[in-house]
């Protein structure tokens, strides 16, 4: 079945230690996104592609980067994980159908990554 | 005022009863729109789309109403199954890219 595959389910880091987590998809999307979900609280979009043009939203801490250094896949990468960035990760993927860079279509989501910070 | 706004709930119904959401968006440039259920420590999954016609998908309907800027989710005859969390989903077209903006959410739990 075409998905979106998240590694790993589970993630522990140290404070400070760099961590990537990592998404692949088979619905041969155009469109990938990565949000970080707090509990309780609402998916936050930290950024996205557009096939190869990359969209970081303006409050996404410095922090956060990401690589899609394919259509299948994509990495979000934690340079120096802070305890506030303890949360669940979730990779996304559309269609991009519509004008300029946006897709007007649903998203699909991985299972997502839980990420704890020790 | 957040852009997209949700009672977050909990709705508490009995099984067998209509239970209707709403989700309210701030920036009328909106295009296009979703629901999604998300099941506790789960990652959200698509609902339904919800056209300017007005959708619907066995129990549940969804509606949108652009004059006043909300959509809405309508389920009939709710099942245990149905207790979850419902997120409205608002995308729109800003400086070149898409803004995709999430509620957080309605609680429902529906009770036996």
């Amino acid at each position: 079945d075409a998905m979106v595959i998240q590694n790993p389910r589970y993630q522990v880091t140290q404070f400070g230690k760099p961590v990537t987590l990592s998404c692949s998809q088979t619905l041969n999307h155009n469109v990938m996104y990565w949000y970080q979900q707090k509990s309780s609280q609402a998916p936050k979009l930290l950024f996205h592609y557009y096939d190869k043009d990359f969209n970081n939203e303006a409050d996404t801490p410095d922090n956060f980067q990401s690589r899609r250094p394919n259509t299948s896949f994509c990495f979000l990468d934690i340079r120096s994980p802070g305890l506030g960035d303890a949360a669940m990760y979730l990779c996304a993927t559309s269609r991009g159908v519509g004008t300029g860079f946006y897709s007007n279509q649903p998203q699909h989501f991985g299972d997502g990554t839980r990420l704890s910070i020790l | 005022r957040k852009e997209v706004e949700q009672d977050p709930g909990p709705f508490n119904v009995p099984e067998g009863a209509t239970v209707a959401f709403n989700c309210t968006y701030s920036n009328s440039a909106s295009q296009s729109f979703f629901w999604y259920r998300q099941d506790c420590r789960k990652e959200p999954k698509l609902l339904m789309s919800v056209y300017s016609s007005g959708n619907e998908d066995g129990r549940f309907t969804a509606q949108l109403n652009r004059a006043s800027q909300y959509i809405s989710l309508l389920i009939r005859d709710s099942k245990l199954s149905d207790s979850a969390t419902y997120l409205c989903v608002v995308n729109r077209y800003s400086g070149g890219y898409q803004k995709v903006t999430f509620g957080t959410g309605t609680k429902l739990q529906v009770i036996p």
